[in-house]
């Protein structure tokens, strides 16, 4: 069974522009949910969520967004970027059931210069 | 969700076992505890998880105390590659809505497997 896909897996972008990451969960997980992990921060949420809806939203500016699709894909935006928002950002996928585990994928490193 | 309290870092030499202890004192009964390690730049790795029953699986076992406040991972046979950061993580179980997906990640404990 493939794992949770990320793509890209480098992404090196100007401050101001935008970005565009993108997940693919492992099959018949329709919960998504991302993070960003920077070394100063660690493991941050940012949201999940669970038939195209938004679940739960972790505490970021507006400038990050997300959606999911109906087949359970997701992406997430950040606008109007900022050298601080340079970091590994990572998807995990779930069954949306406590009794399971969340499974991560290998993350996207964003570099803004 | 409950917070947890991991030690920062722990030695281990490779072959022996590594017990991970993690307190998770304020736990409610609807919480599960779970396991990930982290190797170096890589997404985190599930490991395990459970309710209060101990469980195993083919990497490693978990302990969690009759009160739940503490639990141990224990990887019997440490390799080098189990070197990595190990997070303990407490999650609500309950239905109806609840966001699942969210894991509250604290510092964890860095895991140095020696030759």
């Amino acid at each position: 069974k493939a794992g949770v896909t990320q793509t890209p897996r480098y992404l090196i972008k100007t401050r101001g522009q935008q970005v565009t990451l993108s997940c693919s969960p492992i099959s018949g997980h329709r919960s998504v949910s991302w993070y960003q992990q920077t070394p100063g921060q660690g493991l941050q949420f940012l949201f999940e969520y669970f038939s195209e809806t938004q679940r739960n939203k972790g505490n970021f500016p507006g400038r990050f967004s997300g959606r999911q699709f109906s087949n359970s894909r997701s992406e997430m935006n950040v606008s109007t970027l900022e050298l601080g928002d340079s970091a590994l950002y990572l998807c995990a996928s779930s069954l949306f059931n406590p009794g399971q585990g969340t499974f991560f994928g290998q993350g996207t490193r964003l570099t803004v210069v | 969700d409950a917070k947890t309290t991991q030690p920062p870092s722990m030695d281990c030499a490779e072959g022996r076992a590594a017990n991970l202890p993690c307190n998770h004192s304020t736990i409610s009964g609807n919480e599960y505890v779970y396991w990930y390690r982290q190797i170096h730049s890589q997404g985190p790795q599930y490991i395990i998880h459970g309710l209060k029953n101990n469980e195993t699986n083919e990497m490693a076992s978990l302990i969690i105390t009759e009160d739940r406040k503490s639990s141990t991972l224990i990887l019997p046979h440490a390799t080098l590659r189990d070197t990595a950061v190990y997070y303990c993580i407490v999650r609500v179980a309950s239905a109806g809505g609840t966001s699942y997906g969210k894991l509250t990640f604290g510092q964890g404990t860095i895991l140095t497997v020696h030759p």
